[in-house]
């Protein structure tokens, strides 16, 4: 079955560098969330999309910036990168019509390295 | 907010025993309880959820179990093997919010 897919798989940045991770959600699923997971950490919930819209937000810094593209794919935008953002972000995804206590299945992760 | 605890923080058992994970969770509103496992170097996989609704729910060797009136949530994995080694963590949700709030996760080491 097709799982959440997202790229890259590692990426390393300088400071005061940004970039941009990818996220491509289960077919037919229409929410995308983002989390950030630092080592030996739970992940940390960061924002939302419910059909492209933002749908919850939670402690992501102002220097992040995400959206939800028409196919539903999700890009998470972080500029002026600190050693502190060095972490996995995983992105999850799931069928929610609405509703949002549905099953979020999440991606492999992509690691960030900011050196 | 919810708050999410989880105990204990490292788990080790012997091959064919039980392991339990407990959580306890701040918000009476949240209502919906999965459970996932990670494995080093990969993304949480749902194992298994409960909402609030039911009192227990069991998947083989895996079973949760809820009690609203305590606002706690426990796993159960019975006849443990050494691939159910992992980090499991809880999560916490509610009708008003897309976001889950995990708990600090718990190191489970089944000892072959």
């Amino acid at each position: 079955a097709a799982g959440v897919i997202q790229s890259p798989r590692h990426l390393i940045k300088e400071k005061r560098e940004t970039a941009t991770l990818k996220c491509y959600p289960i077919p037919r699923h229409d929410t995308v969330y983002w989390y950030q997971q630092g080592p030996g950490q739970d992940p940390q919930f960061l924002i939302s999309f419910y059909e492209k819209m933002q749908s919850d937000k939670g402690s992501i810094p102002d220097r992040f910036s995400a959206q939800q593209f028409s196919d539903y794919h999700s890009e998470l935008n972080m500029s002026s990168l600190e050693l502190g953002d060095s972490a996995l972000y995983f992105c999850a995804s799931s069928f929610s019509i609405g509703t949002p206590n549905t099953e979020a299945f999440f991606g492999q992760g992509t690691r960030l390295t900011v050196v | 907010g919810e708050n999410v605890e989880q105990h204990p923080s490292t788990l080790s058992v012997q091959e064919g025993d039980s392991a339990v994970i407990k959580c306890t969770y701040s918000d009476s509103a949240s209502n919906y309880f999965p459970w996932y496992k990670q494995e080093l170097g990969k993304g949480p996989q749902l194992i298994i959820d409960i909402r609030s609704n039911v009192g227990e729910k069991k998947d083989q060797r895996i079973a949760v179990t809820l009690n609203k009136t305590a606002k706690h949530f426990s796993l159960h994995i019975t006849e443990t093997q050494p691939e159910d080694s992992a980090v499991y963590f809880c999560a916490a949700s509610m009708d008003s919010s897309y976001k889950l709030i995990f708990g600090s996760g718990t190191r489970l080491l089944v000892r072959p």
